[in-house]
């Protein structure tokens, strides 16, 4: 079965500083998802990347998928409170209609 | 569109008895699917529905749960004679058959004493 490792799996960044965190997974990735949770409650969908190389923005967050399709990325610039939470990324099957399987997530922390 | 609705939000219930947790997907959203999560890890795949159809489970769903969707509408998860081991946000998603990702709810969280 596919296996997904958040790194790190935490990260405390001062605010207004960049980050990156990473995911990677056991096998080729035909659908990777990144979401991001508040402690305590549900998941919010970030963005989706299928293609190898594909990177996709949304506000100050970007996310990118490498030619190999077994690695992705997640990189916020210019950290602000309001990134505080767990990131997770997931993994969806060769079907677009594939149950996702998650991460761990890593939690990050923003000091003002 | 309200998006996933999930009742209750905590429940608190003592050991060996039943529970119940309800989900409202998104109206349009023919998939629904069931998630557990423990501090400190990611979402665990329990099941999922297409219409009022299951179509899959998880070895981690034994024999004391059991999931429903009888109109292929909401869905309710139970669990039987419940255990310490069964503390855990319990998360709901929906999503179009053929769809980009899922939309969850906010979760319920158990916390069996």
């Amino acid at each position: 079965s596919q296996e997904l490792e958040q790194s790190p799996q935490s990260l405390i960044v001062q605010e207004g500083k960049n980050l990156t965190i990473n995911c990677t997974s056991s096998k080729t990735l035909y659908g990777l998802y990144w979401y991001k949770q508040k402690y305590g409650e549900g998941l919010i969908f970030l963005m989706m990347l299928q293609k190898g190389g594909e990177e996709k923005s949304h506000e100050k967050i970007t996310a990118k998928l490498d030619e190999k399709k077994q690695q992705s990325s997640l990189h916020i610039t210019a950290s602000q409170p309001s990134h505080a939470g767990i990131y997770l990324c997931g993994a969806g099957g060769r079907n677009r209609d594939d149950k996702i399987i998650f991460g761990k997530g890593t939690r990050l922390h923003i000091l003002p | 569109d309200t998006g996933v609705s999930q009742d209750p939000r905590h429940k608190i219930t003592k050991r060996g008895q039943n529970v119940t947790f309800r989900c409202d997907p998104i109206s349009e959203h023919n998939r629904l699917y069931w998630y557990r999560q423990t501090l400190g890890q990611g979402p665990e795949f329990l099941t999922y529905f297409q219409n009022e159809a299951q179509l899959e489970k998880s070895r981690l769903l034994s024999d004391r749960f059991s999931a429903e969707r009888p109109k292929g509408s909401f869905s309710t998860l139970e669990i039987q004679r419940t255990e310490q081991g069964d503390s855990a946000m319990y998360l709901c998603a929906s999503s179009f058959y053929m769809g980009y990702g899922y939309t969850f709810g906010s979760g319920t969280r158990l916390t069996v004493v």
